[in-house]
């Protein structure tokens, strides 16, 4: 069975510091790993994904993520806050056979102080 | 162009109702899902269908049944209506999951908030 971990129900940071969300996983086989943003009253937009090759992933707003099999995990990181980052973070993950069903982390609300 | 969409974006409606929600791709995906994200924000998956084939099916009441006329289109009819029934409904489709080049990335619509009064 597979099942995710996110640390921290909310995270509060000032504009211009480090953003990290942390992501622990559980699967039996290899997994596809995503992190998906969700901003107030829409829906879910793809940040970025692990899908075996590069073990450190960029996504768009220069987030970017680092799959470690040792310890298990997918933090998210930014290296400077910006205000419009202020939103919910799931990340989640999938296996690689027929059903790629995504199970997700209960999420991480980020804040972001002027 | 609106990749996935669903309508009604907002639904309230009273208890024992029927009622059901669209959702639409044009990415050309073979694969469609609802989930549901409760009051926590905490999204589960309940059905997916691939070529309109149902190939996930979580446990779910039978209240809600899935139904793909196509495979650009997956409808979500819930029968009954009940108070916990209240969340935000997610659309979501990817790419054929058979492929091997494919990783399953899958694009959400905005949303379906259900209101059960």
């Amino acid at each position: 069975a597979q099942s995710v971990t996110q640390l921290g129900s909310h995270v509060s940071v000032s504009e211009g510091a480090l953003v990290l969300l942390r992501c622990n996983y559980s699967s039996s086989v290899p997994p596809y790993l995503f992190w998906y943003v969700q901003y107030p009253n829409q829906g879910l937009q793809l940040l970025l994904k692990y899908t075996s090759a590069a073990t450190l992933v960029k996504g768009i707003n220069d987030f970017e993520a680092e799959f470690k099999k040792s310890e298990t995990s997918f933090h998210l990181t930014k290296p400077s806050a910006h205000m419009s980052d202020a939103a919910e973070y799931f990340c989640a993950v999938s296996r690689r056979d027929s059903s790629y069903k995504l199970i997700f982390g209960s999420g991480t609300r980020l804040l972001v102080r002027p | 162009d609106t990749a996935v969409s669903q309508t009604p974006k907002y639904l309230v409606t009273q208890m024992g109702n029927d009622k059901s929600i669209k959702c639409e791709q044009n990415l050309g995906h073979d694969t469609m899902y609802w989930y549901k994200q409760d009051s926590k924000k905490f999204l589960k998956i309940m059905f997916s269908y691939n070529n309109k084939e149902l190939i996930i099916n979580e446990t779910v009441p039978n209240r809600f049944s899935p139904k793909s006329p196509d495979k650009a289109h997956l409808n979500l009819h819930i029968n009954s209506l009940e108070l916990g029934d209240s969340a935000v409904y997610f659309c979501a489709s990817s790419q054929d999951a058979g492929l091997a080049q494919q990783t399953g990335t899958q694009y959400f619509g905005p949303g379906t908030r259900l209101t059960v009064l």
